[in-house]
Protein backbone atom coordinates (compact mmCIF):
# COMPACT_ATOMS: atom_id res chain seq x y z
CA UNK A 1 0.00 0.00 0.00
CA UNK A 2 1.81 3.08 -1.36
CA UNK A 3 -0.47 5.80 -0.31
CA UNK A 4 -0.59 8.64 -2.42
CA UNK A 5 2.90 9.08 -4.66
CA UNK A 6 3.84 12.10 -6.91
CA UNK A 7 6.07 12.14 -9.79
CA UNK A 8 8.20 13.68 -10.82
CA UNK A 9 10.12 15.05 -7.18
CA UNK A 10 11.25 17.45 -8.71
CA UNK A 11 11.70 19.46 -12.02
CA UNK A 12 13.29 22.97 -13.71
CA UNK A 13 11.35 24.34 -16.31
CA UNK A 14 12.10 26.92 -18.83
CA UNK A 15 9.58 29.98 -18.71
CA UNK A 16 6.49 29.37 -21.73
CA UNK A 17 7.86 25.09 -21.48
CA UNK A 18 4.84 23.05 -20.37
CA UNK A 19 4.79 19.88 -18.29
CA UNK A 20 2.44 17.72 -16.22
CA UNK A 21 2.69 16.28 -12.50
CA UNK A 22 1.41 13.40 -11.83
CA UNK A 23 -0.54 11.93 -8.71
CA UNK A 24 -1.71 8.53 -7.99
CA UNK A 25 -3.55 6.45 -5.02
CA UNK A 26 -4.44 2.96 -4.16
CA UNK A 27 -6.71 3.85 -1.61
CA UNK A 28 -9.39 4.19 -3.31
CA UNK A 29 -10.17 7.95 -2.78
CA UNK A 30 -13.08 9.63 -4.41
CA UNK A 31 -11.75 12.76 -3.50
CA UNK A 32 -8.82 14.54 -4.46
CA UNK A 33 -6.65 17.66 -4.34
CA UNK A 34 -3.80 19.31 -5.76
CA UNK A 35 -2.14 22.37 -3.82
CA UNK A 36 0.59 24.45 -3.68
CA UNK A 37 3.22 25.27 -0.55
CA UNK A 38 4.70 28.57 -0.78
CA UNK A 39 6.91 30.59 1.73
CA UNK A 40 4.48 32.31 4.58
CA UNK A 41 1.18 31.30 2.41
CA UNK A 42 0.72 28.11 3.68
CA UNK A 43 -1.54 25.84 1.57
CA UNK A 44 -3.33 26.97 -1.41
CA UNK A 45 -6.11 24.78 -3.20
CA UNK A 46 -5.13 24.78 -7.27
CA UNK A 47 -8.16 22.39 -8.53
CA UNK A 48 -9.84 19.60 -6.46
CA UNK A 49 -11.65 16.45 -7.83
CA UNK A 50 -14.62 14.96 -6.08
CA UNK A 51 -14.60 11.68 -8.67
CA UNK A 52 -13.93 10.34 -11.92
CA UNK A 53 -14.60 12.18 -14.67
CA UNK A 54 -15.26 15.75 -12.42
CA UNK A 55 -12.95 18.44 -12.01
CA UNK A 56 -13.61 21.95 -9.68
CA UNK A 57 -11.25 25.46 -9.56
CA UNK A 58 -9.89 25.77 -5.84
CA UNK A 59 -8.57 28.98 -4.60
CA UNK A 60 -6.00 29.88 -7.38
CA UNK A 61 -6.83 27.81 -10.25
CA UNK A 62 -5.18 30.88 -12.81
CA UNK A 63 -1.96 28.55 -15.21
CA UNK A 64 -3.44 25.80 -14.52
CA UNK A 65 -5.23 22.57 -15.61
CA UNK A 66 -6.36 18.83 -14.32
CA UNK A 67 -7.66 16.06 -15.50
CA UNK A 68 -9.58 12.71 -13.67
CA UNK A 69 -9.74 9.84 -16.57
CA UNK A 70 -9.29 7.22 -13.70
CA UNK A 71 -10.01 7.35 -10.26
CA UNK A 72 -6.46 6.66 -8.75
CA UNK A 73 -4.90 9.16 -10.58
CA UNK A 74 -5.48 13.07 -10.97
CA UNK A 75 -3.14 15.26 -13.34
CA UNK A 76 -1.97 18.54 -12.88
CA UNK A 77 -0.95 20.46 -16.07
CA UNK A 78 0.90 23.79 -16.66
CA UNK A 79 0.44 24.90 -20.48
CA UNK A 80 2.75 27.33 -20.63
CA UNK A 81 4.94 28.00 -17.38
CA UNK A 82 5.87 31.40 -15.66
CA UNK A 83 8.23 32.00 -12.74
CA UNK A 84 5.61 32.77 -10.31
CA UNK A 85 4.57 29.21 -10.54
CA UNK A 86 8.11 28.13 -8.80
CA UNK A 87 6.00 26.11 -6.13
CA UNK A 88 6.34 22.47 -4.23
CA UNK A 89 2.86 20.95 -4.98
CA UNK A 90 1.57 18.76 -3.45
CA UNK A 91 -1.66 16.51 -3.90
CA UNK A 92 -4.03 14.98 -1.71
CA UNK A 93 -6.87 12.39 -1.27
CA UNK A 94 -9.53 11.56 1.04
CA UNK A 95 -12.26 9.41 1.01
CA UNK A 96 -16.10 9.96 0.62
CA UNK A 97 -19.03 10.55 2.89
CA UNK A 98 -17.07 11.26 5.97
CA UNK A 99 -17.63 14.61 8.28
CA UNK A 100 -14.20 13.99 9.84
CA UNK A 101 -11.66 14.65 6.84
CA UNK A 102 -8.07 13.62 7.11
CA UNK A 103 -6.44 14.24 3.75
CA UNK A 104 -3.79 12.02 2.79
CA UNK A 105 -0.86 13.52 1.29
CA UNK A 106 1.95 12.84 -1.47
CA UNK A 107 5.74 13.92 -0.85
CA UNK A 108 5.49 16.62 -2.79
CA UNK A 109 7.06 18.15 -6.29
CA UNK A 110 9.25 20.61 -6.10
CA UNK A 111 9.31 22.79 -9.08
CA UNK A 112 11.41 25.84 -10.23
CA UNK A 113 10.77 27.76 -13.25
CA UNK A 114 13.40 29.88 -14.25
CA UNK B 1 -15.12 34.64 3.84
CA UNK B 2 -13.01 31.39 5.26
CA UNK B 3 -9.71 32.49 6.35
CA UNK B 4 -7.39 30.69 9.09
CA UNK B 5 -4.31 33.20 10.55
CA UNK B 6 -1.59 31.66 12.34
CA UNK B 7 1.87 33.24 13.71
CA UNK B 8 5.24 31.84 11.21
CA UNK B 9 7.27 31.02 13.54
CA UNK B 10 8.18 29.12 17.41
CA UNK B 11 11.38 28.51 18.89
CA UNK B 12 11.32 26.61 22.03
CA UNK B 13 14.20 24.52 24.27
CA UNK B 14 14.19 20.96 24.38
CA UNK B 15 11.85 20.03 27.40
CA UNK B 16 9.68 23.24 27.61
CA UNK B 17 6.36 23.18 26.28
CA UNK B 18 5.69 24.53 22.84
CA UNK B 19 1.84 26.51 22.10
CA UNK B 20 1.00 26.97 18.57
CA UNK B 21 -1.84 29.39 18.02
CA UNK B 22 -4.41 29.28 15.27
CA UNK B 23 -7.45 31.86 14.33
CA UNK B 24 -10.37 31.33 12.01
CA UNK B 25 -13.38 33.69 10.82
CA UNK B 26 -16.12 30.91 10.07
CA UNK B 27 -18.10 29.80 12.92
CA UNK B 28 -20.01 26.90 10.62
CA UNK B 29 -16.58 24.90 11.33
CA UNK B 30 -17.10 20.88 11.90
CA UNK B 31 -13.60 19.85 12.47
CA UNK B 32 -10.95 21.97 13.30
CA UNK B 33 -7.19 20.27 12.47
CA UNK B 34 -3.54 20.23 13.17
CA UNK B 35 -1.51 18.57 10.70
CA UNK B 36 2.50 18.19 10.78
CA UNK B 37 5.14 18.50 7.99
CA UNK B 38 8.04 17.29 8.87
CA UNK B 39 11.07 19.03 6.36
CA UNK B 40 10.93 17.21 3.05
CA UNK B 41 7.61 15.37 3.42
CA UNK B 42 4.17 16.34 3.34
CA UNK B 43 1.40 16.92 5.55
CA UNK B 44 -0.08 13.97 7.89
CA UNK B 45 -2.68 14.23 10.52
CA UNK B 46 -1.31 15.01 14.32
CA UNK B 47 -4.60 15.38 15.75
CA UNK B 48 -8.04 17.32 15.61
CA UNK B 49 -11.17 18.09 17.19
CA UNK B 50 -14.70 17.94 17.00
CA UNK B 51 -16.24 21.85 16.98
CA UNK B 52 -18.14 21.44 20.21
CA UNK B 53 -15.54 19.97 22.35
CA UNK B 54 -13.14 22.45 24.98
CA UNK B 55 -10.64 20.16 24.98
CA UNK B 56 -9.00 17.69 23.32
CA UNK B 57 -6.08 15.55 24.96
CA UNK B 58 -3.44 12.75 23.25
CA UNK B 59 -0.09 12.18 25.15
CA UNK B 60 2.09 14.57 24.96
CA UNK B 61 -0.46 16.74 22.85
CA UNK B 62 -3.53 19.18 23.97
CA UNK B 63 -5.97 20.52 22.00
CA UNK B 64 -8.17 23.80 23.22
CA UNK B 65 -10.65 25.28 21.07
CA UNK B 66 -12.42 28.41 22.24
CA UNK B 67 -15.36 28.87 20.16
CA UNK B 68 -16.43 32.24 21.61
CA UNK B 69 -13.17 33.63 20.47
CA UNK B 70 -12.65 31.59 17.54
CA UNK B 71 -9.25 30.36 18.64
CA UNK B 72 -7.26 27.25 18.57
CA UNK B 73 -4.12 25.85 19.93
CA UNK B 74 -2.05 22.89 20.20
CA UNK B 75 -0.17 22.37 23.33
CA UNK B 76 2.93 19.71 23.09
CA UNK B 77 4.52 18.99 26.23
CA UNK B 78 7.92 17.90 26.61
CA UNK B 79 9.31 19.00 23.32
CA UNK B 80 11.81 17.53 21.76
CA UNK B 81 14.14 18.17 18.64
CA UNK B 82 12.03 15.16 16.83
CA UNK B 83 8.75 17.77 17.07
CA UNK B 84 10.69 20.39 15.04
CA UNK B 85 8.53 20.48 11.89
CA UNK B 86 5.95 22.68 10.15
CA UNK B 87 2.21 22.95 12.06
CA UNK B 88 -0.58 23.83 10.41
CA UNK B 89 -3.88 24.48 11.25
CA UNK B 90 -7.20 23.96 9.03
CA UNK B 91 -10.96 23.70 8.98
CA UNK B 92 -13.64 21.99 7.94
CA UNK B 93 -17.23 23.48 7.22
CA UNK B 94 -20.56 22.65 6.77
CA UNK B 95 -20.37 24.57 3.20
CA UNK B 96 -17.15 23.10 2.12
CA UNK B 97 -18.26 20.61 -0.56
CA UNK B 98 -15.63 17.70 -1.55
CA UNK B 99 -14.51 17.30 1.61
CA UNK B 100 -12.24 21.08 1.18
CA UNK B 101 -9.90 22.08 4.06
CA UNK B 102 -9.05 25.74 4.27
CA UNK B 103 -5.00 25.80 5.73
CA UNK B 104 -3.38 28.21 7.32
CA UNK B 105 0.13 29.52 6.64
CA UNK B 106 1.53 26.98 8.78
CA UNK B 107 4.09 27.91 12.25
CA UNK B 108 7.46 26.40 11.91
CA UNK B 109 8.83 25.09 15.15
CA UNK B 110 12.51 24.74 16.04
CA UNK B 111 13.62 23.07 19.05
CA UNK B 112 16.53 23.99 20.20
CA UNK B 113 18.93 21.18 22.59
Amino acid sequence: NAGVTQTPKFRVLKTGQSMTLLCAQDMNHEYMYWYRQDPGMGLRLIHYSVGEGTTAKGEVPDGYNVSRLKKQNFLLGLESAAPSQTSVYFCASTPAGQILYEQYFGPGTRLTVT
Amino acid sequence: GEDVEQSLFLSVREGDSSVINCTYTDSSSTYLYWYKQEPGAGLQLLTYIFSNMDMKQDQRLTVLLNKKDKHLSLRIADTQTGDSAIYFCAESTIYNQGGKLIFGQGTELSVKP
